[in-house]
């Protein structure tokens, strides 16, 4: 597969476990954030958004929470799954343009 | 509906020779944005074009250029081709012009000798 990155901050939890994931994003201007899962030889996958009006965002065992005043947006992931293992990438965006993405957290899930 | 499909997956080029990779975005949508991914830059935005019209560019240089077509279709280029330019490159897609869900490819792996 390929090698999304060699070094990246690796997060390792148990099956059946909850696992949260943070970013630190750089503009407080950005309206739009993103959370994006890559697993190993595929593109970036979308897994849920926020809005700079919203502080928490709920979907399917996850979780996004946003805070503005210290610019940072966690992920949290219910029952974490050994499907659930792959890098993950928070992106931040104003007015929809010019993505920047953080350099990514690996999620190993153990048995 | 069909996944956004890039071609080729992978390329071989040598030091100074010029690449274009293509990228066909989900049907019905008009955003076409593109990425590079190294592992020690991460995911960096290259340029954003929006029914034919490039609206972003993000900081690389001239070598690399992108084009849409009509049907939403999205090519880029980089002429002479760098040791540094190995990487994948990614293409997405949206159907919202300001902001919205972005629907990645596969990616091109590019590997320059």
């Amino acid at each position: 597969g390929e090698s999304v990155g060699l070094h990246l901050p690796t997060l390792s939890v148990q099956e059946g476990d909850n696992s949260i994931i943070n970013c630190a994003y750089s503009n407080s201007a950005s309206d739009y954030f993103i959370w994006y899962k890559q697993e190993s030889g595929k593109g970036p996958q979308f897994i849920i958004d926020i809005r700079s009006n919203m502080d928490k965002r709920q979907g399917q065992r996850v979780t996004v929470l946003l805070n503005k005043t210290v610019k940072h947006l966690s992920l949290q992931i219910a029952a974490t799954q050994p499907g659930d293992s792959a890098v993950y990438f928070c992106a931040e965006t104003l007015y929809g343009q010019n993505f920047v993405f953080g350099p990514g957290t690996r999620l190993s899930v153990l048995p | 509906k069909a996944g956004v499909t890039q071609t080729p997956r992978y390329l071989i080029k040598t030091r100074g020779q010029q690449v274009t990779l293509s990228c066909s975005p989900i049907s019905g949508h008009r955003s076409v944005s593109w990425y590079q991914q190294t592992p020690g830059q991460g995911l960096q935005f290259l340029f954003e074009y929006f029914s034919e019209t490039q609206r972003n560019k993000g900081n690389f240089p001239g070598r690399f250029s992108g084009r849409q077509f009509s049907n939403s279709r999205s090519e880029m280029n980089v002429s002479t081709l760098e040791l540094g330019d190995s990487a994948l490159y990614l293409c997405a897609s949206s159907l919202e012009d300001t902001g919205g869900e972005q629907y990645f490819g596969p990616g091109t792996r590019l590997t320059v000798t």
